[in-house]
Protein backbone atom coordinates (compact mmCIF):
# COMPACT_ATOMS: atom_id res chain seq x y z
CA UNK A 1 0.00 0.00 0.00
CA UNK A 2 1.34 3.44 -0.99
CA UNK A 3 1.16 6.08 1.33
CA UNK A 4 1.96 9.43 1.29
CA UNK A 5 2.48 12.05 4.57
CA UNK A 6 1.99 15.05 5.81
CA UNK A 7 1.31 17.26 8.22
CA UNK A 8 -2.04 18.17 8.53
CA UNK A 9 -1.49 21.47 10.53
CA UNK A 10 -2.87 24.33 11.02
CA UNK A 11 1.11 25.70 9.86
CA UNK A 12 0.95 29.71 10.62
CA UNK A 13 3.38 31.64 8.68
CA UNK A 14 4.01 35.53 9.52
CA UNK A 15 3.33 37.05 5.80
CA UNK A 16 7.11 37.88 4.00
CA UNK A 17 8.53 34.57 5.54
CA UNK A 18 9.44 31.50 4.10
CA UNK A 19 6.98 29.09 4.81
CA UNK A 20 8.11 25.04 4.34
CA UNK A 21 5.78 21.96 3.61
CA UNK A 22 7.00 18.83 4.26
CA UNK A 23 5.91 15.05 2.55
CA UNK A 24 7.17 11.74 2.90
CA UNK A 25 6.27 8.84 1.17
CA UNK A 26 6.56 4.96 1.22
CA UNK A 27 7.15 3.76 -2.39
CA UNK A 28 10.75 3.82 -3.34
CA UNK A 29 9.86 3.58 -6.44
CA UNK A 30 8.11 6.56 -6.99
CA UNK A 31 9.64 8.81 -10.09
CA UNK A 32 6.97 11.67 -10.31
CA UNK A 33 6.24 14.46 -7.17
CA UNK A 34 3.58 16.70 -7.36
CA UNK A 35 2.31 19.75 -5.20
CA UNK A 36 -0.88 21.19 -5.47
CA UNK A 37 -2.38 23.99 -3.82
CA UNK A 38 -6.40 23.85 -2.92
CA UNK A 39 -8.30 26.74 -1.77
CA UNK A 40 -11.77 25.80 0.32
CA UNK A 41 -14.50 25.14 -2.02
CA UNK A 42 -12.06 24.89 -5.35
CA UNK A 43 -10.31 21.39 -6.76
CA UNK A 44 -6.65 21.18 -6.89
CA UNK A 45 -4.65 23.80 -8.66
CA UNK A 46 -1.06 21.91 -9.39
CA UNK A 47 1.67 24.51 -8.89
CA UNK A 48 4.86 22.55 -8.68
CA UNK A 49 6.35 18.91 -9.92
CA UNK A 50 9.51 17.50 -9.52
CA UNK A 51 11.22 14.46 -10.84
CA UNK A 52 15.02 14.26 -9.99
CA UNK A 53 16.72 15.00 -6.90
CA UNK A 54 17.84 18.18 -6.03
CA UNK A 55 15.78 21.35 -5.99
CA UNK A 56 13.60 23.45 -8.45
CA UNK A 57 13.17 26.91 -8.09
CA UNK A 58 9.84 28.51 -10.23
CA UNK A 59 9.30 31.86 -8.94
CA UNK A 60 8.45 32.20 -5.68
CA UNK A 61 8.28 28.22 -5.14
CA UNK A 62 10.71 25.62 -4.98
CA UNK A 63 10.45 21.79 -4.68
CA UNK A 64 13.21 19.99 -2.99
CA UNK A 65 13.59 15.96 -3.67
CA UNK A 66 15.50 13.99 -1.56
CA UNK A 67 14.76 10.01 -2.98
CA UNK A 68 17.33 8.66 -0.61
CA UNK A 69 15.25 9.46 2.11
CA UNK A 70 12.00 9.63 0.32
CA UNK A 71 11.44 13.20 1.19
CA UNK A 72 9.82 15.80 -0.83
CA UNK A 73 9.61 19.61 0.45
CA UNK A 74 7.97 22.96 -0.77
CA UNK A 75 9.65 26.17 0.29
CA UNK A 76 7.43 29.37 -0.35
CA UNK A 77 9.47 32.55 0.14
CA UNK A 78 8.41 35.90 0.53
CA UNK A 79 5.11 34.37 2.00
CA UNK A 80 1.54 36.39 0.87
CA UNK A 81 -2.20 36.09 1.91
CA UNK A 82 -3.28 34.54 -0.72
CA UNK A 83 -0.96 31.20 -0.28
CA UNK A 84 -3.10 30.63 2.45
CA UNK A 85 -4.79 27.39 0.84
CA UNK A 86 -3.85 23.56 1.71
CA UNK A 87 -0.97 22.26 -0.36
CA UNK A 88 -1.37 18.43 -1.19
CA UNK A 89 1.51 16.60 -1.38
CA UNK A 90 1.48 13.89 -4.82
CA UNK A 91 3.55 10.76 -5.66
CA UNK A 92 3.10 8.81 -8.85
CA UNK A 93 5.22 6.43 -10.88
CA UNK A 94 6.66 6.82 -14.44
CA UNK A 95 6.42 9.75 -16.90
CA UNK A 96 3.21 10.47 -17.69
CA UNK A 97 -0.76 8.80 -17.27
CA UNK A 98 0.20 7.46 -13.85
CA UNK A 99 -2.17 7.32 -10.88
CA UNK A 100 -1.23 9.21 -8.29
CA UNK A 101 -1.15 8.81 -4.44
CA UNK A 102 -1.80 12.09 -2.29
CA UNK A 103 -1.40 13.08 1.11
CA UNK A 104 -3.86 14.51 3.52
CA UNK A 105 -3.26 17.86 3.18
CA UNK A 106 -1.20 20.72 5.01
CA UNK A 107 -3.43 23.99 5.82
CA UNK A 108 -1.20 26.66 5.48
CA UNK A 109 -2.39 30.41 6.78
CA UNK A 110 -0.38 33.65 6.34
CA UNK A 111 -1.19 35.60 8.89
CA UNK A 112 -0.69 39.52 7.65
CA UNK B 1 -3.86 24.93 -21.96
CA UNK B 2 -6.68 22.48 -22.30
CA UNK B 3 -10.13 23.16 -20.08
CA UNK B 4 -11.31 20.65 -18.23
CA UNK B 5 -15.05 21.15 -17.41
CA UNK B 6 -17.74 19.31 -14.71
CA UNK B 7 -21.48 18.79 -15.21
CA UNK B 8 -23.35 19.86 -12.49
CA UNK B 9 -21.14 21.95 -10.34
CA UNK B 10 -23.38 21.00 -7.56
CA UNK B 11 -26.00 19.11 -6.44
CA UNK B 12 -28.75 17.73 -3.40
CA UNK B 13 -30.03 14.36 -4.35
CA UNK B 14 -32.14 11.97 -2.47
CA UNK B 15 -30.87 9.17 -0.59
CA UNK B 16 -31.34 5.85 -3.05
CA UNK B 17 -31.27 8.06 -6.16
CA UNK B 18 -28.49 8.24 -8.82
CA UNK B 19 -26.60 11.26 -10.31
CA UNK B 20 -24.30 11.34 -13.31
CA UNK B 21 -21.69 13.73 -13.34
CA UNK B 22 -19.92 14.70 -16.63
CA UNK B 23 -16.30 14.95 -17.56
CA UNK B 24 -15.57 17.55 -20.73
CA UNK B 25 -12.01 18.09 -21.76
CA UNK B 26 -11.24 20.41 -25.03
CA UNK B 27 -8.05 18.04 -26.16
CA UNK B 28 -7.91 14.28 -26.66
CA UNK B 29 -6.79 12.22 -23.79
CA UNK B 30 -5.85 8.57 -23.24
CA UNK B 31 -7.14 8.18 -19.66
CA UNK B 32 -9.27 10.19 -17.33
CA UNK B 33 -9.44 9.76 -13.79
CA UNK B 34 -12.64 10.33 -11.14
CA UNK B 35 -11.67 11.20 -7.59
CA UNK B 36 -13.58 11.67 -4.36
CA UNK B 37 -12.73 14.29 -1.63
CA UNK B 38 -14.68 13.43 1.24
CA UNK B 39 -14.80 16.85 3.68
CA UNK B 40 -11.86 17.38 5.06
CA UNK B 41 -10.03 14.70 3.58
CA UNK B 42 -7.46 14.23 0.37
CA UNK B 43 -8.09 13.20 -2.56
CA UNK B 44 -9.31 9.51 -3.16
CA UNK B 45 -8.82 7.84 -6.91
CA UNK B 46 -11.97 6.01 -7.22
CA UNK B 47 -11.05 4.95 -11.15
CA UNK B 48 -9.37 5.13 -14.41
CA UNK B 49 -10.84 5.57 -17.57
CA UNK B 50 -9.74 4.50 -20.72
CA UNK B 51 -11.41 4.95 -24.09
CA UNK B 52 -12.95 1.81 -25.51
CA UNK B 53 -12.23 -0.71 -22.35
CA UNK B 54 -14.09 -0.70 -19.29
CA UNK B 55 -12.90 1.51 -16.21
CA UNK B 56 -10.36 0.07 -13.56
CA UNK B 57 -11.34 0.97 -10.21
CA UNK B 58 -9.53 1.18 -6.75
CA UNK B 59 -9.97 -1.20 -4.14
CA UNK B 60 -12.91 -0.08 -2.28
CA UNK B 61 -14.95 1.04 -5.47
CA UNK B 62 -16.95 -1.31 -7.77
CA UNK B 63 -18.45 -0.75 -11.17
CA UNK B 64 -22.20 -1.42 -9.64
CA UNK B 65 -22.00 1.90 -7.26
CA UNK B 66 -19.53 4.27 -9.64
CA UNK B 67 -19.99 2.73 -13.04
CA UNK B 68 -18.15 5.16 -15.49
CA UNK B 69 -18.44 5.35 -19.37
CA UNK B 70 -15.70 6.89 -21.89
CA UNK B 71 -17.24 7.14 -25.40
CA UNK B 72 -14.60 8.93 -26.77
CA UNK B 73 -10.92 10.99 -25.97
CA UNK B 74 -12.45 14.35 -24.69
CA UNK B 75 -15.47 12.66 -22.75
CA UNK B 76 -16.61 10.43 -19.46
CA UNK B 77 -18.71 10.21 -17.08
CA UNK B 78 -19.37 8.49 -13.42
CA UNK B 79 -22.64 7.51 -11.90
CA UNK B 80 -23.02 7.71 -8.30
CA UNK B 81 -25.75 5.03 -7.81
CA UNK B 82 -28.29 4.36 -4.75
CA UNK B 83 -26.62 7.25 -2.70
CA UNK B 84 -26.15 8.01 0.43
CA UNK B 85 -25.25 10.44 2.84
CA UNK B 86 -21.73 8.65 3.34
CA UNK B 87 -21.67 9.57 -0.73
CA UNK B 88 -21.39 13.20 -0.05
CA UNK B 89 -18.39 14.46 -1.60
CA UNK B 90 -17.01 16.42 -3.98
CA UNK B 91 -16.01 14.23 -6.98
CA UNK B 92 -13.20 15.52 -9.46
CA UNK B 93 -11.84 14.40 -12.90
CA UNK B 94 -8.78 14.73 -13.89
CA UNK B 95 -6.45 14.07 -17.44
CA UNK B 96 -2.72 14.38 -17.79
CA UNK B 97 -1.98 16.93 -19.91
CA UNK B 98 1.62 17.65 -21.61
CA UNK B 99 3.01 21.39 -20.95
CA UNK B 100 6.38 20.96 -20.55
CA UNK B 101 5.99 17.43 -18.92
CA UNK B 102 3.01 15.47 -18.35
CA UNK B 103 0.92 16.65 -15.58
CA UNK B 104 -1.90 16.05 -14.00
CA UNK B 105 -4.66 19.05 -13.89
CA UNK B 106 -8.21 18.60 -12.57
CA UNK B 107 -11.54 19.51 -13.74
CA UNK B 108 -13.66 22.42 -11.08
CA UNK B 109 -15.40 19.12 -9.31
CA UNK B 110 -19.02 18.22 -8.32
CA UNK B 111 -20.11 19.55 -4.95
CA UNK B 112 -22.41 16.49 -4.32
CA UNK B 113 -24.62 16.08 -0.95
CA UNK B 114 -26.75 13.15 -0.30
CA UNK B 115 -29.76 13.91 2.04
Amino acid sequence: QKEVEQNSGPLSVPEGAIASLNCTYSDRGSQSFFWYRQYSGKSPELIMFIYSNGDKEDGRFTAQLNKASQYVSLLIRDSQPSDSATYLCAVGGNFGNEKLTFGTGTRLTIIP
Amino acid sequence: SAVISQKPSRDICQRGTSLTIQCQVDSQVTMMFWYRQQPGQSLTLIATANQGSEATYESGFVIDKFPISRPNLTFSTLTVSNMSPEDSSIYLCSVYLWTSQETQYFGPGTRLLVL
